[in-house]
């Protein structure tokens, strides 16, 4: 069964760095892409980069470029979202997410996890 | 890249049929044969039910389906039932130099 496992949430102040994770099973981590999509409260979807584990070649939204860094390991099957120095408006909700090609849908999500940044 | 249109809501009672539409531009919906269509339940993670316009993944009810005139794409939900209750995305592939475009969103309310 294909798994995707994302680590829990967080509460962090202003300015604070985050690293999230996401862990995959049940299929050859390095064969598909791992996507990052934002969900701020009460909002929708949003692309915010994407990273190939096979090769590391990562994407971002120009919208999210400069803002956080994607990144994997594939000898743990991890991929990974940061942040140097989180924004009040950074508080949302994030998935990741699993395809095997930019043409092809998101098949197998995170379960999420949720940021938020406050005083 | 601009977010596809939804409505914000519709709504039906058990038993109705309920559409709900995804207008996008020639870039992205009219462009390619690449809408998806994602469940989303309060609290909960999305999940896929229909991609390349009008394919449902294994698991997914019949009663759920998709179409596409132009620029605009379309879930229709047959049957409804209690469970159909969410959120639903549209989804679309907009060219090689872009990451995709979701919809803003279509809450469904089962009457």
């Amino acid at each position: 069964e294909v798994q995707l496992v994302q680590s829990g949430a967080e509460v962090k102040k202003p300015g604070e760095s985050l690293k999230i994770s996401c862990k995959g099973s049940g299929y050859t981590f390095t064969t598909y892409w791992i996507g990052w999509v934002r969900q701020m409260p009460g909002k929708g979807l949003e692309w915010m980069g994407i990273i190939y584990p096979g090769d590391s070649n990562t994407r971002y939204s120009p919208s999210f470029q400069g803002q956080v860094t994607i990144s994997a390991d594939k000898s743990i099957s991890t991929a990974y979202l940061q942040w140097s120095s989180l924004k009040a408006s950074d508080t949302a909700m994030y998935y990741c997410a699993r395809r095997s090609t930019a043409t092809r849908p998101v098949d197998s999500w995170g379960q999420g996890t949720l940021v938020t940044v406050s005083s | 890249q601009s977010a596809l249109t939804q409505p914000p809501s519709a709504s039906g009672s058990p038993g109705q049929s309920v559409t709900i539409s995804c207008t996008g531009s020639s870039s992205d919906v009219g462009g390619y044969n690449y809408v998806s269509w994602y469940q989303q339940h309060p609290g909960k993670a999305p999940k896929l039910m229909i991609y390349e316009v009008s394919k449902r993944p294994s698991g997914v009810p019949d009663r759920f389906s998709g179409s596409k005139s132009g620029n605009t794409a379309s879930l229709t939900v047959s049957g409804l039932q209690a469970e159909d209750e969410a959120d639903y995305y549209c989804s679309s592939y907009a060219g090689s130099n872009n990451l995709g475009v979701f919809g803003g969103g279509t809450e469904l309310t089962v009457l």
